[in-house]
């Protein structure tokens, strides 16, 4: 059980397009998600907090009007990075926090965004 | 916000060997502390972890120890295999988000 999937697995787009992430709870429900950045040799920052049927907290530095987040459903939320650029070139990971436990967090596998 | 320092960030061992990584924390307010394996491009995986309301926890190979009063908590891996090579992050929460160490790159030499 607490399976977290993500969709795309890997994606590389131009300079200037859109690129939408999809993070999916398989087996439970999830009313907070979280979305992670982690670029290469480096640690995962948390970019922001994702509640179900309210507005994302964003961390400190991050650009809400370029990194759009919905949660739109207890088992669905999106990450949206508008008009990428080369440095927005990373691997984003989401996590899924089960409704029924306080603390722990399941991972998806990732996705790796290339920017060109 | 919460500030989790870890070392080292290399550790080399040979195989057989035990592992110990340390991590550091600043906000008393945390009180769940998870470590994770990550290998090259997958997801971080849990490998164990631990409540403020516990001093030690042991699985197998791996046991992780807390001290709540100093701030510090750490992994250890014994008889460690060339499959335990990966990076290692300890991590904190408060509030349901987690801060993350910077992690620690471990090699087992066979």
């Amino acid at each position: 059980g607490a399976v977290v999937s993500q969709h795309p697995s890997w994606v590389i787009c131009k300079s200037g397009t859109s690129v939408k992430i999809e993070c999916r709870s398989l087996d439970f429900q999830a009313t907070t998600m979280f979305w992670y950045r982690q670029f290469p040799k480096q640690s995962l920052m948390l970019m922001a907090t994702s509640n179900e049927g309210s507005k994302a907290t964003y961390e400190q530095g991050v650009e809400k009007d370029k990194f759009l987040i919905n949660h739109a459903s207890l088992t669905l939320s999106t990450l949206t990075v508008t008009s990428a650029h080369p440095e927005d070139s990373s691997f984003y990971i989401c996590s899924a926090r089960n409704s029924g436990s306080t603390d722990t967090q399941y991972f998806g596998p990732g996705t790796r965004l290339t920017v060109l | 916000g919460e500030n989790v320092e870890q070392h080292p960030s290399t550790l080399s061992v040979q195989e057989g060997d035990s592992a110990v990584i340390k991590c550091t924390y600043s906000d008393s307010a945390s009180n769940y502390f998870p470590w994770y394996k990550q290998e090259l491009g997958k997801r971080p995986q849990l490998i164990i972890d631990i409540r403020s309301n516990v001093g030690e926890k042991k699985d197998q190979r791996i046991a992780v120890t807390l001290n709540k009063t100093a701030k510090h908590f750490s992994l250890h891996i014994t008889e460690t295999q060339p499959e335990d090579s990966a990076v290692y992050f300890c991590a904190a929460i408060n509030d349901y988000k987690l801060s993350f160490g910077a992690g620690t790159t471990v090699t087992v030499r066979a």
